[in-house]
């Protein structure tokens, strides 16, 4: 595709309940980012890949979190017992390169995750 | 870790009017891009300027890398320029946003 897709675009849920969101990058893309932006905030980092690996996890913020992206495209972010303080938009950009290249990130449209 | 401040955290302005938003960092970066988030959430590229200066219409970028900030100008504001404008940067691998500056413009 032209750009990079997420989906769904909205989700809710409900407290306890595990949840899957999914990001298509850029075709061509080797690098793929995942960030979260809550009400009001910039977004921070989550977690990084650069192919099938994950570069950087450091900003998963705890164990219920884990994503993939086992054929270097595709990338899922898993999210285990959801709790309300999870409710956020979820956004994944890819880029040419990795974080020590020319990485010019672009950017999904969001999953919006509402746990009740 | 590298501390990224924005200013200023709010500005309403007329259409027509100019405006300079600024991103400050606390340490070296590799690269810095600037976003504009448009009300319904998408983040849109902006500019791509480790350093040096872009201009792209009406809206211009200069990042001074060794004094530590970058600037964005809009020229001629315009409705659609309303929403949150963000640096990110990237400092040796880590990925940090700015808290964004939140633009109005008024008709």
């Amino acid at each position: 595709g032209a750009g990079v897709s997420q989906t769904p675009s909205n989700k809710v849920t409900e407290k306890g309940k595990y949840v899957e969101l999914r990001c298509d990058p850029i075709s061509g893309h080797t690098a793929l980012y995942w960030y979260r932006q809550s009400l009001g905030q910039g977004p921070e980092f989550l977690i990084y890949f650069q192919g099938t690996g994950a570069a950087d996890d450091s900003g998963l913020p705890n164990d219920r979190f884990f994503a993939v992206r086992p054929e270097g495209s595709v990338s899922t972010l898993k999210i285990q017992r959801t709790e309300r303080g999870d409710s956020a938009v979820y956004l994944c950009a890819s880029s040419f390169a990795g974080t020590r290249g020319y990485n010019e990130q672009f950017f999904g449209p969001g999953t919006r995750l509402t746990v009740l | 870790g590298i501390q990224v401040e924005q200013s200023p955290p709010d500005l309403i302005l007329q259409e027509g009017a100019n405006s300079t938003l600024r991103c400050n960092f606390s340490d070296s970066v590799n690269n810095l891009q600037w976003f504009h988030q448009n009300p319904w959430g998408q983040l849109i590229n902006l500019f791509y300027i480790p350093s040096g200066t872009k201009q792209n219409g009406r809206l211009s970028a200069t990042t001074v890398a060794t004094e530590r900030y970058s600037l964005l100008y809009i020229s001629s504001s315009q409705t659609t320029d309303s929403g949150v404008y963000f640096c990110l940067l990237n400092q040796g691998g880590k990925l940090i946003f700015g808290q964004g500056t939140e633009l109005s413009v008024k008709p």
